[in-house]
């Protein structure tokens, strides 16, 4: 059963770059070319895609985050992770990594998610 | 660009039916796959429609999906409503004009 996790520090100070990691459990990160995205919610309010990677590198990200937004992977270690630098409060929220199993947008598999807020 | 909207809220007896409507403000709501999502309170979301009316294994067939081109939108529609169906629900779609995949604002669903 596939399984992912989200790690990462939960304060990141303003200016500074945010880093998460999601680990993917069950399955190769490799399998069958799925997409693996990063979505946001900040607290009370909805979610926001922040981009996708499929194909072990290639990216799509949010037009709104795209100057700040990288996703890699490490497939040595099945994890696939985000970096959003000069992040602000506005950063502040849960991340969520999932799977695309249609490579459409249709985010079969989640993980829990991690709160990151950003306070000096 | 497009955006989604959604309403608030809805809110309806158990037993019931309910429909929540998802509308694009430009561009047909038939040129790109609409899916549903539920997340309860301090629970990751779920997708429960995906490609506008298929049903992932294990949602129950109370949960269905269409899309209406007269109105632009498209509609999540729960039957035989359960408490254990109050959550939140948002639709999403893909903007090939910009590379984004879109999410609606949400919809409480309140059963009372």
């Amino acid at each position: 059963q596939l399984q992912l996790q989200e790690s990462g520090p939960g304060l990141v100070k303003p200016s500074e770059t945010l880093s998460l990691t999601c680990t993917v459990s069950g399955d190769s990160i490799n399998s069958d070319h799925y997409f693996w995205a990063w979505i946001r919610q900040p607290p009370g309010r909805g979610l926001e895609w922040i981009g996708s990677m499929y194909d072990s590198g290639t990216t799509y990200y949010s037009p709104s985050l795209k100057s700040r937004v990288s996703i890699s992977v490490d497939t040595s270690k099945n994890q696939f992770s985000l970096n959003l630098s000069s992040v602000t409060v506005a950063d502040t929220a849960v991340y969520f990594c999932a799977r695309d199993v249609t490579r459409g947008g249709a985010f079969d598999v989640w993980g829990p998610g991690t709160m990151v807020s950003v306070s000096s | 660009n497009f955006m989604l909207t959604q309403p608030h809220s809805v809110s309806e007896s158990p037993g019931k039916t309910v429909a929540i409507s998802c509308t694009r403000s430009s561009g047909s709501i038939a040129s790109n796959y609409v899916h549903w999502f539920q997340q309860r309170p301090g629970s990751s979301p779920t997708i429960v429609i995906f490609e506008d009316k298929q049903r992932p294994s294990g949602v129950p067939d109370r949960f269905s999906g269409s899309i209406d081109s007269s109105s632009n939108s498209a509609s999540l529609s729960i039957s035989g409503l359960k408490t254990e169906d109050e959550a939140d629900y948002y639709c999403q779609s893909y903007d090939g004009s910009t590379l984004n995949w879109v999410f609606g604002g949400g919809t409480k669903l309140t059963v009372l």
